[in-house]
């Protein structure tokens, strides 16, 4: 079966400098992956989806990700982070089967200090 | 803004109630899923809505019950509440016959069970 695995809960990172959230999956095939943001008090927004058309997806406010599948892994990274990114950031696996239904990470709490 | 709308924004009941909440879709969407994010966690699916008819289910018990309308909106409703069903309650849509599965969501409903 398809899973998740985040591999820090929580990042703190200085405003300006990389931004790195690790996330490796566990799946028999190339599966769908995607990194959705949950801002406090807010719903999840779709950062990036990864579906197999490049390795190297980018998504939205300068995130983007690469899918390895020799590591199995599929980190979220951004050059410079800002303020605006201390959020809560998902891991999230779509499984096989009809309903297609959203496994998620146990999530990454991302710190940005001043 | 994803277009995914959810009522009440807040919610509080008594354990024993029964509660329902509502969740209108983005449109051109015919796909509604909800999930349960208890507090710290990632959101669980309870189940899937594909064209009025329940297309898939998570490890919920029957408590947790709910419809999909001609309009693609839709309800969840949970009986005999309990202490446990205090959580953030997610409405996510998507264009499942387009062969996308990533799902859009809404500002979820806070339920409060005291």
């Amino acid at each position: 079966a398809q899973s998740v695995t985040q591999l820090d809960s929580h990042v703190s990172v200085s405003e300006g400098t990389p931004v790195l959230l690790r996330c490796n999956y566990s799946s028999s095939y190339s599966p769908s992956l995607f990194w959705y943001v949950q801002h406090p008090n807010k719903g999840l927004q779709l950062l990036l989806k990864y579906t197999s058309a490049a390795t190297l997806v980018k998504g939205i406010n300068g995130f983007e990700a690469e899918f390895k599948k020799s590591e199995t892994s599929f980190h979220l990274t951004k050059p410079s982070a800002h303020m605006s990114d201390a959020a809560e950031y998902f891991c999230v696996v779509p499984l096989s089967g009809s309903a297609r239904q959203l496994t998620f990470g146990s999530g990454t709490q991302l710190t940005v200090l001043p | 803004e994803t277009g995914v709308t959810q009522s009440p924004t807040h919610l509080i009941k008594t354990r024993g109630q029964q509660v329902t909440l509502r969740c209108s879709s983005q449109s051109g969407h015919n796909t509604v899923s909800w999930y349960q994010q208890a507090l710290g966690q990632g959101p669980q699916f309870i189940f899937q809505y594909y064209r009025e008819e329940e297309n898939g289910r998570g490890n919920f018990p029957p408590r947790f019950s709910g419809l999909q309308f001609p309009n693609y909106s839709s309800e969840l409703n949970v009986n005999a509440l309990e202490l446990d069903d205090s959580a953030l309650y997610l409405c996510a849509s998507s264009g499942r016959d387009r062969g996308r599965y990533e799902q859009y969501f809404g500002p979820g409903t806070r339920l409060t069970v005291t």
